[in-house]
C-alpha cells in the first residue's frame, strides 16, 4: 500500500491556467508538507500544515495555495501558472513531534 | 539561509568501495537527516542523527555529526550498484517546528559495476 500518494504523476499545461495536485497519506500523520524541486534538484519547502495551522515559506508566491479537506489530504492549488513553476512537486508527511518525513513519488509539472 | 551544502556534487566509485559524502549547514539544529532519491522517484529517509549525538550506524550506513563545525558525513560501506542515487542531507533547525526540512543540493553517487 502506498503511504503517501500524489496525483497526477505528470501534468503538462499552458501558461496562465489554474491546476491542482492532490496528496493523500494513509499513515495517520498529523503534519503534511509541500516541497518544490527545481531542474538542478534543489529541494525547497513551500508549506507545512499541522492541526489546521499553515506555515508558509515567505518566498512562495500567493498563486500557490494548499487546501486540506481532512487530516489525510493536503492538495496544492496553483493559479495563473507561469513558466518558472515548471518543477517536480513533492508532498510529504510526518507524525506530530517526529522529524522523519515520508515523501510521495512527486508530480512533474511542465508549463508551456 | 539555512541551506546545506553537500560535497562532492558528484561521486563515481567502483562497486565494493566505500562512498563518503559531506554536508555543511549554517545554523543550530535539532537534528540532521540523510535521504536518498533514485532517479525520477521520491525521497526515502535513511538515517537521523540528533544534535547531541556524534555518530550513528544503520546497516552499511554510518553518519557522523560535528555541531562545532556544523558538518555531517555519510559513509556507505561496500557499495552496490543499487546505491546509485542522489543523497541529500536535511536539517530540522532549532525553532523549525512544523516548518519543514531544509535540504542541501545533494550528492549524485554513481556505483560502477
Amino acid at each position: 500500500d502506498t503511504a503517501v500518494s500524489q496525483t497526477p504523476k505528470y501534468l503538462v499545461t499552458q501558461m496562465g491556467n489554474d491546476k491542482s495536485i492532490k496528496c493523500e497519506q494513509n499513515l495517520g500523520h498529523d503534519t503534511m508538507y509541500w516541497y518544490k524541486q527545481d531542474s538542478k534538484k534543489f529541494l525547497k519547502i513551500m508549506f507545512s500544515y499541522n492541526n489546521k495551522e499553515l506555515i508558509i515559506n515567505e518566498t512562495v508566491p500567493n498563486r500557490f495555495s494548499p487546501k486540506s479537506p481532512d487530516k489525510a489530504h493536503l492538495n496544492l492549488h496553483i493559479n495563473s501558472l507561469e513558466l518558472g513553476d515548471s518543477a517536480v512537486y513533492f508532498c510529504a508527511s510526518s507524525p506530530l513531534g517526529q522529524e522523519t518525513q515520508y515523501f510521495g513519488p512527486g508530480t512533474r509539472l511542465l508549463v508551456l | 539561509s539555512q541551506q546545506g551544502e553537500e560535497d562532492p556534487q558528484a561521486l563515481s566509485i567502483q562497486e565494493g568501495e566505500n562512498a563518503t559524502m559531506n554536508c555543511s549547514y549554517k545554523t543550530s539544529i535539532n537534528n540532521l537527516q540523510w535521504y536518498r532519491q533514485n532517479s525520477g522517484r521520491g525521497l526515502v529517509h535513511l538515517i537521523l542523527i540528533r544534535s547531541n549525538e556524534r555518530e550513528k550506524h544503520s546497516g552499511r550506513l554510518r553518519v557522523t555529526l560535528d555541531t562545532s563545525k556544523k558538518s555531517s558525513s555519510l559513509l556507505i560501506t561496500a557499495s552496490r550498484a543499487a546505491d546509485t542515487a542522489s543523497y541529500f542531507c536535511a536539517t530540522d533547525y532549532l525553532g523549525g517546528g512544523a516548518d519543514g526540512l531544509t535540504f542541501g543540493k545533494g550528492t549524485h553517487l554513481i556505483i560502477q559495476p
